[in-house]
């Protein structure tokens, strides 16, 4: 069974930093290219981050670009988000994704989300 | 940056009845969409891939249809698990990946 579990979140002051993780299980992750995903409370869904299976090619949105860094470790089948200099907005649930190429590149399997608060 | 505009906001359908979610792109995403439904305190849940096709386990009161800029996600006979908020998301041509702002499915 596929899982994706995410880890590290919690209150922060602005200007403050974080590292989610996210564990996955049930599939060879280094197969699969992974994003973030997050979602303000009571608001739609944003992308937040994309990483290659390798961790060569990395994307970010514009909203995060400069002070979240996404990495990867297939050894230990886990996925990372730091995130520095934190703004109040970007208070919001982190969800990791699955990307499926099979699928076209929709974003097959997603954690449960774990909440990142930032206020002083 | 693609821009996807979901309508109508909130759609009001009774059990049994048809629901019919429509996703607009502001320029061709050719069939690179998904749809994904959401539920209340979870994480979203992918329906449709490829414009079309479902994913997993999904019922085939689910389908989905379009290409280019327009799309449409029907759900046939509503069950009431079916009432939730669903989001279309494009993935061509990217980054940024970009999700509509997502259509709420309640009981009439």
């Amino acid at each position: 069974e596929v899982q994706l579990v995410e880890s590290g979140g919690g209150l922060v002051q602005p200007g403050g930093s974080l590292r989610l993780s996210c564990a996955a299980s049930g599939f060879t992750f280094s197969t699969y290219e992974m994003n973030w995903v997050r979602q303000a409370p009571g608001k739609g869904l944003e992308w937040v981050s994309y990483i290659s299976r390798s961790g060569t090619t990395i994307y970010y949105a514009d909203s995060v670009k400069g002070r979240f860094t996404i990495s990867r470790d297939n050894t230990k089948n886990s996925l990372y988000l730091q995130m520095s200099s934190l703004r109040a907005e970007d208070t919001a649930v982190y969800y990791c994704a699955r990307e499926n190429l099979t699928f076209g590149g929709a974003l097959d399997y997603w954690g449960q989300g774990t909440l990142v608060t930032v206020s002083s | 940056e693609i821009v996807m505009t979901q309508s109508p906001a909130t759609l009001s359908v009774s059990p049994g009845e048809r629901a019919t979610l429509s996703c607009r792109a502001s320029q061709s995403v050719s069939s690179n969409l998904a749809w994904y439904q959401q539920k209340p305190g979870q994480a979203p849940r992918l329906l449709i891939y490829g414009a079309s096709t479902r994913a997993t386990g999904i019922p085939a009161r689910f389908s989905g249809s379009g290409s280019g800029t327009e799309f449409t996600l029907t759900i046939s006979s509503l069950q009431s698990e079916d009432f939730a908020v669903y989001y279309c998301q494009h993935y061509n041509n990217w980054p940024p990946y970009t999700f509509g702002q997502g259509t709420k499915l309640e009981i009439k």
